[in-house]
């Protein structure tokens, strides 16, 4: 079955440290997403990219950085300057097009401590 | 810029209730609209999409119409069950726009 994998689910982490949120996708989707989602709250945009070895800041693209070495994967790494990084990570991806959804893997809970 | 307004929540029904949840936009030339439902801990799934004028999106007992006049796109469902509890949000993907805006999304809890 095609789909988007998020790994872990669930990750712990001491503050200072960089971490890596695997996204990996096998649905020939052009573009990818990277989401933000704090408790209650809506989803806020930290980076995109449209094709392989490009990519683009979202709203909060500070204390993020992300890599797109492959059309399936666009790992994010989240730094030790985010200053509240603990959060619930989605990541999505889409064909380019104007009618196209987005499609969201199940999302990594980052607890930094 | 483009913009999504949902109906703040938390909204709270009884099962078999009729719900309605309002999704407003504000976006140039046509945009395409959707409605996305989130369960506790889970990843976005889609739940409807239209993609022009006065078109219904529908499924699993849900529908919306792209409504330009009014520039609305509200979700309507005609007797909710306890499984609907969820965050409902509405989105929006502009002529030409490579990222989709969405709502701040509504949690909704049916009880039984």
């Amino acid at each position: 079955d095609g789909g988007i994998t998020q790994s872990p689910k669930y990750l712990f982490r001491k503050e200072g440290q960089n971490v890596t949120l695997s996204c990996e996708q096998n649905l020939n989707h052009d573009a990818m997403y990277w989401y933000r989602q704090d408790p209650g709250q809506g989803l806020r945009l930290i980076y995109y990219s449209q094709i392989v070895n490009d990519f683009q800041k979202g709203d909060i693209a500070e204390g993020y950085s992300v890599s797109r070495e492959k059309k399936e994967s666009f790992p994010l790494t989240v730094t030790s300057a985010q200053k509240n990084p603990t959060a619930f990570y989605l990541c999505a991806s889409r064909f380019q097009g104007h009618n196209s959804p987005l499609h969201f893997g199940n999302g990594t809970r980052l607890t930094v401590t | 810029g483009d913009s999504v307004t949902q109906m703040e929540g938390p909204v709270t029904l009884s099962e078999e209730a009729f719900l309605t949840i309002n999704c407003t936009y504000t976006a140039t030339g046509y945009p395409s609209l959707f409605w996305y439902v989130q369960y506790p801990g889970e990843g976005l799934q889609l739940l409807l999409k239209a993609t022009k004028a006065d078109d219904k999106g529908s499924n699993k007992g849900f529908e919306a119409t792209y409504r330009k006049e009014t520039t609305s796109f509200h979700l309507e469902k005609g007797s909710v069950q306890v499984s609907d509890s969820a965050v409902y949000f509405c989105a929006l993907v502009g002529q030409g726009a490579q990222k989709l805006v969405f709502g701040q999304g509504t949690r909704l809890t049916i009880n039984p």
